[in-house]
């Protein structure tokens, strides 16, 4: 429906591994946003990548991190997987237009895929 | 203190009621404000914009207290269908956007 689509849907991990979540971002869309929701929570910011680089980080450790690729699809990539990361992770991709004066960006709807998620036994 | 705050209900309301959702906010920085839905299992979908002056859209009103750093959504003649979590999203800085934790709705017939 939105055009977001994220894989894989469903993954199972143990402790200490690493894991790739792929997203394609919404035709003509220039940003990805990467959220981490654990059951019952909302969505919590992990980051932004716009124009293949990271512009913006959530209060997420080193071991996560991302890419976004040319064609602004994008990856998070967790290190050494810990029980709490167990939740679904959510990709957002938006068009988000630099203002001119200010240098800051505007940020515009996001448009969520369906969510990875992942499982760390 | 949560940077977004809401009652996490849940809110159980008979078809055709009036419920109300009130959700605050803790950086007076904030630019703009939006009500998100999440179906279980699903991923958030934006339900509307919140602008200074009130906006309506339907049976939603969403409206904006700066000075209270407060944001209501209220939903009328409630359907089967409304039935969902309602998420209020600050963003607080150009690239970020900050959700509350959501209000559980449950409208039975």
């Amino acid at each position: 429906e939105t055009g977001v689509t994220q894989s894989p849907t469903h993954l199972i991990k143990t402790r200490g591994q690493q894991v790739t979540l792929r997203c394609s971002s919404q035709s003509g869309h220039n940003t990805v946003s990467w959220y981490q929701q654990a059951l019952g929570q909302g969505p919590q910011f992990i980051f932004q990548y716009y124009r293949e680089e990271e512009n913006g980080r959530g209060n997420f450790p080193p071991r996560f991190s991302g890419l976004q690729f040319p064609n602004y699809s994008s990856e998070l990539n967790v290190n050494a997987l810990e029980l709490d990361d167990s939740a679904l992770y959510l990709c957002a991709s938006s068009l988000v237009r630099p203002a001119r004066r200010s240098g800051t960006f505007s940020a515009g709807e996001l448009f969520f895929g369906e969510g990875s998620r992942l499982t760390v036994l | 203190r949560k940077e977004v705050e809401q009652d996490p209900g849940p809110f159980n309301v008979p078809e055709g009621a009036t419920v109300a959702f009130n959700c605050t906010y803790s950086n007076s920085a904030s630019q703009s404000f939006f009500w998100y839905r999440q179906d279980c299992r699903k991923e958030p979908k934006l339900l509307m914009s919140v602008y200074s002056s009130g906006n309506e859209d339907g049976r939603f009103t969403a409206q904006l207290n700066r000075a209270s750093q407060y944001i209501s959504l209220l939903i009328r003649d409630s359907k089967l269908s409304d039935s969902a979590t309602y998420l209020c999203v600050v963003n607080s800085r150009g690239n970020k956007l900050v959700f509350g934790a959501g209000t559980i709705l449950r409208v039975k017939s």
